[in-house]
This record gives structure tokens, C-alpha cells and sequence, in this order.
């Protein structure tokens, strides 16, 4: 079984911070790690995903995320955010030949001007 | 771009009507699933399908019914709504198992039960 959490249901920042919202999984083999972002009211939208290779992956608008094996954590990170970047960003897991995502409770992400 | 469209994209229904929730996908891809969303929780599985004609269950099918006449088509049936199914329902689709598991959201359905 595949988990995955999100231990920061909320988390505030200033417009131009940086910001880093956690994910960590539990899993024992081989996996899909993603993120994706839903803004409100509308459905979730892919940033970005990793299951080899370079740990840090970019995605779009400037986030990337990076895999720890050591962690079993895939941390996303924005260097510097924007107004726009207020959403739910949720955290999700799948194996390979395993095309079910399973999704965290969510980060809420507000920045503030 | 995968297009996803959901309908209704908001009901209200009465406890022990039925339900049906509607998702139309435009992009030939062979997975489709229902994910409920509860206010201030993550998504949870309910049906998939990689497959026209047939489904499988998630982890919460209990109350649900799922149909996939088509590949296109992946519709959410609830025989006897119940309170406990307010919440939002998203349909999504990913090409197939090579993808890396890449999904395609729609934009939800709203369910109220009263």
C-alpha cells in the first residue's frame, strides 16, 4: 500500500518569498511521485513528477521538487512566489504499471501582498 | 492538451434519488477515473476504468456505481443518494501505464444530498 502526506495543511507567505511545502510517502518499491495544483473552484492541474534520474525536477512556474530516498520525501519549492500562486497543491504517489494516483489531504498555499 | 468535461458541474438531489454524474474525454486515453473530494481532505478513489465496458473498483466504492460505455464516456451512478455524499466529484483520465501516471482532470461536479 501507498501512502503520502502532507503535513502542512495550510501555509501563508509574502508575495516574492520562498516557499517549500512537504510531502512525504511510504512505499517499499519503485514509484511515480507528482504534484499537482488546484487553484478554487476548479480541477487539479499537473506541476510536475519524478520516478528516476536527476532528484530535482522542474515543473511549470518556476516550481521544481526534489526526491529523497533517504526522507522518502519530494519536497516542492517555488524560489520566489507569486500572488497567482495561491492554490491547494497536492502531493500524489503511484507504482509503475499502476496507473492509480493516490493523493495527500493537500496544502493550502496563501501569499499574501 | 486533454480535455475533460464533466456534467452537471452542480446538483442538488433528495437522500434515495439517484444520481448520475457524466465525463466526456476528447483524448483517446484509455484510463478514466472518479475521485471524490471532501471539503478540506485530498482526493479518494471511488471507480476507474482502462477499458470500455468495464470498471474497477478504488477505495471507496461502497454506494457508487461506475459505467465506461465508451472510451470516451465514464459516467458515476449513486442508486440511493445519501447525505454523506455531498462533496465534489472529479473525473480524470491518463493515456495509459506508460504515461507516469500524468492525469487529466476535469473541472468537478458539485453534489449536494438533502
Amino acid at each position: 500500500t501507498q501512502t503520502v502526506s502532507q503535513s502542512d495543511a495550510h501555509v501563508t507567505v509574502f508575495e516574492g518569498d520562498s516557499v517549500e511545502l512537504r510531502c512525504n510517502y511510504s512505499y517499499g518499491g519503485s514509484i511515480y511521485l507528482s504534484w499537482y495544483i488546484q487553484h478554487h473552484g476548479r480541477g487539479l492541474q499537473f506541476l510536475l513528477k519524478y520516478y528516476s534520474g536527476n532528484p530535482v525536477v522542474q515543473g511549470v512556474n518556476g516550481f521544481e521538487a526534489e526526491f529523497s530516498k533517504s526522507d522518502s520525501s519530494f519536497h516542492l519549492r517555488k524560489a520566489s512566489v507569486h500572488w497567482s500562486d495561491s492554490a491547494v497543491y497536492f502531493c500524489a504517489v503511484s507504482a509503475p504499471n499502476y496507473n492509480v494516483l493516490y493523493f495527500g489531504s493537500g496544502t493550502k498555499l496563501t501569499v499574501e501582498p | 492538451e486533454a480535455a475533460v468535461t464533466q456534467s452537471p458541474r452542480s446538483k442538488v438531489a433528495v437522500t434515495g434519488g439517484k444520481v448520475t454524474l457524466s465525463c466526456h474525454q476528447t483524448n483517446n486515453h484509455d484510463y478514466m477515473y472518479w475521485y471524490r473530494q471532501d471539503t478540506g481532505h485530498g482526493l479518494r478513489l471511488i471507480h476507474y476504468s482502462y477499458v470500455a465496458d468495464s470498471t474497477e473498483k478504488g477505495d471507496i466504492p461502497d454506494g457508487y456505481k461506475a459505467s465506461r460505455p465508451s472510451q470516451e464516456n465514464f459516467s458515476l451512478i449513486l442508486e440511493l443518494a445519501s447525505l454523506s455524499q455531498t462533496a465534489v466529484y472529479f473525473c480524470a483520465s491518463s493515456r495509459d501505464r506508460n504515461s507516469g501516471n500524468t492525469l487529466y482532470f476535469g473541472e468537478g461536479s458539485r453534489l449536494i444530498v438533502v
